[in-house]
């Protein structure tokens, strides 16, 4: 079974509309991130949070909101979907020291 | 303030050839250095990891990573290129001391394998 699970895998939805990836993890690491992977961009980092209290912006949060439900959950919301948020989301897990991440499989979104 | 230089956004090589591919940080502190592989419809994966221990790093899948702290460099290698290694390769960063575990991430290199 896998670490990471992401729900969905993939989706399509119109502009304006709410929608909610999720990621669930059995590793038990306290850390857990949301990233958005664009073509010639590599990952870029939406959120991230250490523990459950505990959430913070990365670099390109503007848009997107995130709710830490469990240690194990952690999901991303689009509140109004626009078509530049068309993109592969990646959820990951880290563990001290060494902050290696795991990564989920991947949620392809297509905002029409 | 930390980043990551891939060198080549496409790498083709030829199924038994070397394969190098090319990595430039730039951090103000001692980094950890890492190497992930995506497989097509996949998520990341961990290749191998620089962390402060010995320079010449050996990941999975036969490839390896020498850290050269004179040339701000991680590039990764592997002696013979299979046809299973054709993927996307990313290089990322994170600065040693950082009050939490930020990667940046380069752009990375989409490497083909010819038979």
């Amino acid at each position: 079974d896998a670490d990471v699970t992401q729900t969905p895998r993939n989706r399509i939805t119109k502009t304006g509309k709410r929608i909610m990836l999720e990621c669930s993890q059995t590793k038990g690491h306290d850390r857990m991130y949301w990233y958005r992977q664009d073509p010639g961009l590599g990952l870029r980092l939406i959120y991230y949070s250490f523990d459950v209290k505990d959430i913070n912006k990365g670099e390109i949060s503007d848009g997107y909101s995130v709710s830490r439900q469990a240690q194990a959950k952690f999901s991303l919301s689009l509140e109004s979907a626009i078509p530049n948020q068309t993109a592969l989301y990646f959820c990951a897990t880290s563990e001290q020291p060494q902050e290696t991440q795991y990564f989920g499989p991947g949620t392809r979104l297509l905002v029409l | 303030a930390q980043s990551v230089t891939q060198l080549g956004s496409h790498v083709s090589v030829s199924e038994g050839a070397l394969v190098l591919l090319r990595c430039n940080y730039s951090s103000s502190v001692p980094p950890y250095l890492f190497w992930y592989v995506q497989y097509p419809n996949q998520g990341l994966q961990l290749l191998l990891k620089y962390t402060s221990a010995a320079t010449l790093v050996k990941g999975i899948n036969g490839f390896e990573a020498e850290f050269k702290k004179s040339e701000t460099s991680f590039h990764l290698t592997k002696p013979s290129a299979h046809m299973s290694d054709a993927a996307e390769y990313f290089c990322a960063v994170r600065a040693i001391g950082t009050s939490y575990g930020k990667l940046t991430f380069g752009q990375g290199t989409i490497l083909t394998v010819h038979p």
